[in-house]
């Protein structure tokens, strides 16, 4: 039981390339999400899903995308990537309380 | 308005001693959760404690307890016998569980806390 897995851990982009970050768990959980991390502030809610095959926007959804075709992954894609969206990606699930991934550190030059 | 305030960027306690970590919060949902969540300087994020709005009691989890106060808005994490493991960043959250549906997670901005021998 592996809990909530992300892959990459660690990933340099140029400021417009493109990258998918996978979430992957095996909790059989409905609910996925995804998070960012800035220094000195708490988690903001990017993308959820509520189920398998749908996805809704969180507090800041702007230059991401996020698709779930199976019940177990949540995928969010950055098509463009920005200085702005430096940070580290947490990915988590749920049925109740919620469980996180280890984070994706990501850094956009 | 922040929803979830946490007033403490820093805080030191002496190994062995007992801390508070103080959380209010800011809500219009009648079923909401509140929980802490620990990060190491490792990064992950890991479940400490979990308090439901219509929970009589307040929650305990081995050394740590969670002093819910429902008129105030506060849920305080109080942690007994610090030791030197418990250094890391301590957030507080809230799942408002009506008036969105998402059941999503809204963070405060941390509380450094150091153990020191």
């Amino acid at each position: 039981n592996a809990g909530v897995t992300q892959t990459p851990k660690f990933r340099v982009l140029k400021t417009g390339q493109s990258m998918t970050l996978l979430c992957a768990q095996d909790m059989n959980h409905e609910y996925m999400y995804w998070y960012r991390q800035d220094p000195g502030m708490g988690l903001r809610l990017i993308h959820y899903s509520v189920g398998e095959g749908t996805t809704a926007k969180g507090e800041v959804p702007d230059g991401y995308n996020v698709s779930r075709l199976k019940k177990q992954n949540f995928l969010l894609g950055l098509e463009s990537a920005a200085p702005s969206q430096t940070s580290v990606y947490f990915c988590a699930s749920s049925k109740g309380t919620q469980y996180f991934g280890p984070g994706t550190r990501l850094l956009v030059l | 308005a922040q929803k979830i305030t946490q007033t403490q960027p820093g805080m030191f306690v002496q190994e062995k001693e007992a801390v508070t970590l103080d959380c209010t919060y800011d809500t219009s949902d009648p079923s909401y959760g509140l929980f802490w969540y620990k990060q190491p300087s490792s990064g992950e994020m890991i479940f400490l404690i979990y308090q439901g709005s219509y929970d009589q009691q307040n929650a305990t989890e081995g050394r740590y307890s969670l002093n819910f106060q429902k008129a105030r808005k506060s849920a305080n994490l109080v942690i007994s016998a610090s030791q030197l493991g418990d250094s890391a960043m301590y957030f507080c959250a809230m799942r408002e569980e009506v008036v969105t549906g998402r059941r999503a997670l809204t963070f405060g901005s941390g509380t450094r806390l150091q153990v020191q021998p």
